[in-house]
């Protein structure tokens, strides 16, 4: 079974540029989440998905990011304009349903210079 | 303000020793999972606890969910220099309806 894909893995840039990342989560899985993680900290949970609904995306900072999730499959999250404190890695999880175990794809390391 | 409180932060310890991760909050879970984590990759699922008092253990680790599903813990017995990594708790909060992580533990066993 394939895991969750993201893309890219890493990317660098200025500060006020914006960026996107990708997200292809595991065929079947109904809930996605996106989560931002620094540096020697938890994941913190920026938006999460039930098919193509948002369940939860109160720590979305909605002046400058974004998130869809169009027919229920992949999903992208993007940064406009991008700020220092952005960069994080950006995980993105898939799961069957709400609260069973999140598969995680290997992130995207985002550094905003 | 964290919901999920984990401690210690960070454990550096020695091959062989024994070891206890705490995650606690005022806040009642659904259920509670247990993810490790090493560098460059996401979390991985370690065990999932759902009922108050429950115990389960995986050869070396031994997890349990607390009486009233608030507080939860991970022992490690023996630990090895494998074991090093960043260990999360991650509650199911039903009345969020979501999947909150704790800030982590980051364990180093030295051989």
């Amino acid at each position: 079974e394939a895991g969750v894909a993201q893309s890219p893995r890493y990317k660098i840039i200025e500060k006020r540029q914006s960026v996107a990342f990708w997200c292809n989560p595991i065929s079947g899985h109904a809930t996605l989440y996106w989560y931002q993680q620094i540096l020697g900290q938890g994941p913190k949970l920026l938006i999460q998905f039930q098919n193509n609904g948002v369940v939860d995306d109160s720590q979305l900072p909605k002046d400058r990011f974004s998130a869809e999730r169009l027919k229920g499959v992949d999903s992208t999250l993007k940064i406009q304009p991008a700020k220092l404190e952005d960069s994080a890695v950006y995980l993105c999880a898939s799961s069957l349903g709400l609260w069973t175990e999140a598969f995680f794809g290997q992130g995207t390391r985002l550094t905003v210079v | 303000t964290q919901l999920l409180e984990q401690s210690p932060q960070f454990l550096s310890i020695q091959e062989g020793e024994n070891l206890t991760v705490y995650c606690n909050s005022s806040s009642v879970f659904s259920s509670l999972q247990w993810y490790r984590q090493e560098p460059g990759e996401g979390p991985v699922l370690l065990v999932t606890v759902v009922t108050g008092g429950e115990v389960k253990k995986l050869k070396r680790l031994t997890f349990q969910f607390g009486d009233a599903r608030k507080d939860s813990s991970l022992h490690i017995t023996a630990a090895q220099p494998g074991d090093t990594g960043l260990y999360l708790c991650a509650g199911a909060w039903e009345y969020g309806n979501k999947l909150v992580f704790g800030a982590g533990t980051i364990l180093r066993v030295k051989s």
